[in-house]
């Protein structure tokens, strides 16, 4: 079946542009995750959804991201006025519950912020 | 706050020996933990998930142990083969996030012919 499907696979973009990150999980998959992931670094949690609530939103790391899942399915992680840090490969991840479940992993986004 | 340590320097190894790689954690006891295999370019991929009640977990040439008493998961793969050459994560949840995994930085092996 269909795996984790993100888009776009690149976005550059300029700084203080905002950006829209797509992430389509796994059907019947109800939890969600949204990581970072920095050249050469491990990953960073940002953001996990159970269904279309957002139970832990400690990992975003400022006001400027947010993200949102609807319908239990889709979701998105949106960044406004991008800075040059922001630049990292934005992986999305999703599992069939939450507490041990393995969690399927899409191809991620490269975001470059110029 | 909790901490996770894995090799940082790369591992290479010969063909068809066998490759251990280290997850050390601080400051918590995890309940679980999970090892994650990346190649460049992809997202992980899910191998093992071992649990704290368990001593050892084998799949095919893979094998995971975790030692709550030394804090520490070590991670095998035997009789090992070019194509095992990727980044592997090690993944615990977080302390009192039983939902949410925290991610080591990985080690990078290298299987040579």
């Amino acid at each position: 079946g269909a795996g984790v499907s993100q888009s776009p696979s690149n976005k550059v973009t300029e700084k203080g542009k905002d950006v829209e990150l797509r992430c389509d999980p796994i059907s019947g998959h109800t939890a969600l995750y949204w990581y970072r992931q920095s050249l050469g670094q491990g990953l960073e949690f940002l953001i996990y959804f159970q269904g279309n609530s957002a139970p832990d939103k400690s990992g975003l790391p400022s006001d400027r991201f947010s993200a949102e899942r609807t319908g239990g399915s889709v979701s998105t992680l949106t960044i406004q006025r991008t800075q040059q840090e922001d630049s990292a490969v934005y992986l999305c991840a999703s599992s069939l519950g939450l507490a041990q479940n393995e969690q399927f992993f899409g191809p991620g986004t490269r975001l470059t912020v110029l | 706050s909790q901490k996770i340590e894995q090799n940082s320097e790369a591992l290479n190894i010969q063909e068809g020996k066998t490759a251990t790689l280290t997850c050390n954690y601080t400051n918590y006891s995890p309940a679980y933990l999970q090892w994650y295999r990346q190649d460049p370019g992809r997202g992980p991929v899910f191998l093992l998930l071992i649990r704290e009640n368990e001593k050892e977990k084998r799949k095919e040439r893979l094998k995971v142990t975790f030692d709550t008493t030394l804090k520490q998961s070590l991670f095998h793969i035997t009789a090992s083969q070019p194509a095992d050459s990727a980044t592997y994560l090690c993944a615990p949840p977080f302390s009192g996030g039983y939902n949410k995994l925290i991610f080591g930085a990985g080690t990078r092996l290298a299987v040579h012919p």
